[in-house]
C-alpha cells in the first residue's frame, strides 16, 4: 500500500527559510511532486524529482532520498504570498495514480 | 487563456438529486482526471481517462459515472446525491500517464458541492 505523511501546519516569519518534509511508504516508486494550494484555489505544480538529489527552482528547492522514502521543500526568503498548503504526491509506478498527501499549511507572518 | 476549466464553480442542491459537472482542457493533453477534495483537504483520485478510456477507476460509488466524449472534456454525473458527497471536485489533465516528466497534471478551479 501506500502512505504519505507530512506536518499538518507550519508557521514562519516573512523573510525566513521554511523546510516542509515528506515522508513516504509505496510499493513501487515512479517520482515525486509537490504542489501549492491557496485556500479555495486549485493546487499547482511545483517541483518534480524522480532521482536522488536536490532540483532548484528559484526560491524554492525540493530533495529526494529515494532510499529514505523521504521528500523535503525549501522555501527561502519567504513572502505573505506563500502561505498556502503544500502537497506532496508520490506517483505509483504500478498504478500512475498520483497519491496526495494530506499536505501542511503554512503561515507567514510579518 | 484558462487551461482547465470546470463548470459550474459552486453547486448547491438537495439530497437525492442528480447533477453534472463538466470539464474541459485546451493543453491538448491525452489524460484528464477527476479528483475529490474533502473538508480536510485530502486529494483524492476517482477516475482517469485517457484518450476517452477509462484508466483509472477507484472504489467510488457507482452513482458516480464520468463521460468523456472527447480527449479535451470529461464530465462527472453524479445521481442520487448524499450529504457526503459535499466537497471540492477537481478536474485535472497531464500529457503522459505512463511515468515521466511529461505526467505533471494541471488541476482545474474546482466545483465546490453542497448538498442540503
Amino acid at each position: 500500500g501506500q502512505n504519505i505523511d507530512q506536518p499538518t501546519e507550519m508557521t514562519a516569519t516573512e523573510g525566513a527559510i521554511v523546510q516542509i518534509n515528506c515522508t513516504y511508504q509505496t510499493s513501487g516508486f515512479n517520482g515525486l511532486f509537490w504542489y501549492q494550494q491557496h485556500a479555495g484555489e486549485a493546487p499547482t505544480f511545483l517541483s518534480y524529482n524522480v532521482l536522488d538529489g536536490l532540483e532548484e527552482k528559484g526560491r524554492f528547492s525540493s530533495f529526494l532520498s529515494r532510499s529514505k522514502g523521504y521528500s523535503y521543500l525549501l522555501l527561502k526568503e519567504l513572502q505573505m504570498k506563500d502561505s498556502a498548503s503544500y502537497l506532496c504526491a508520490v506517483r505509483d509506478r504500478n498504478t500512475d495514480k498520483l497519491i496526495f498527501g494530506t499536505g501542511t499549511r503554512l503561515q507567514v507572518f510579518p | 487563456d484558462t487551461a482547465v476549466s470546470q463548470t459550474p464553480k459552486y453547486l448547491v442542491t438537495q439530497m437525492g438529486n442528480d447533477k453534472s459537472i463538466k470539464c474541459e482542457q485546451n493543453l491538448g493533453h491525452d489524460t484528464m482526471y477527476w479528483y475529490k477534495q474533502d473538508s480536510k483537504k485530502f486529494l483524492k483520485i476517482m477516475f482517469s481517462y485517457n484518450n476517452k478510456e477509462l484508466i483509472i477507476n477507484e472504489t467510488v460509488p457507482n452513482r458516480f459515472s464520468p463521460k468523456s466524449p472527447d480527449k479535451a472534456h470529461l464530465n462527472l454525473h453524479i445521481n442520487s446525491l448524499e450529504l457526503g458527497d459535499s466537497a471540492v471536485y477537481f478536474c485535472a489533465s497531464s500529457q503522459d500517464p505512463r511515468g515521466s516528466r511529461a505526467d505533471t497534471q494541471y488541476f482545474g478551479p474546482g466545483t465546490r458541492l453542497t448538498v442540503l
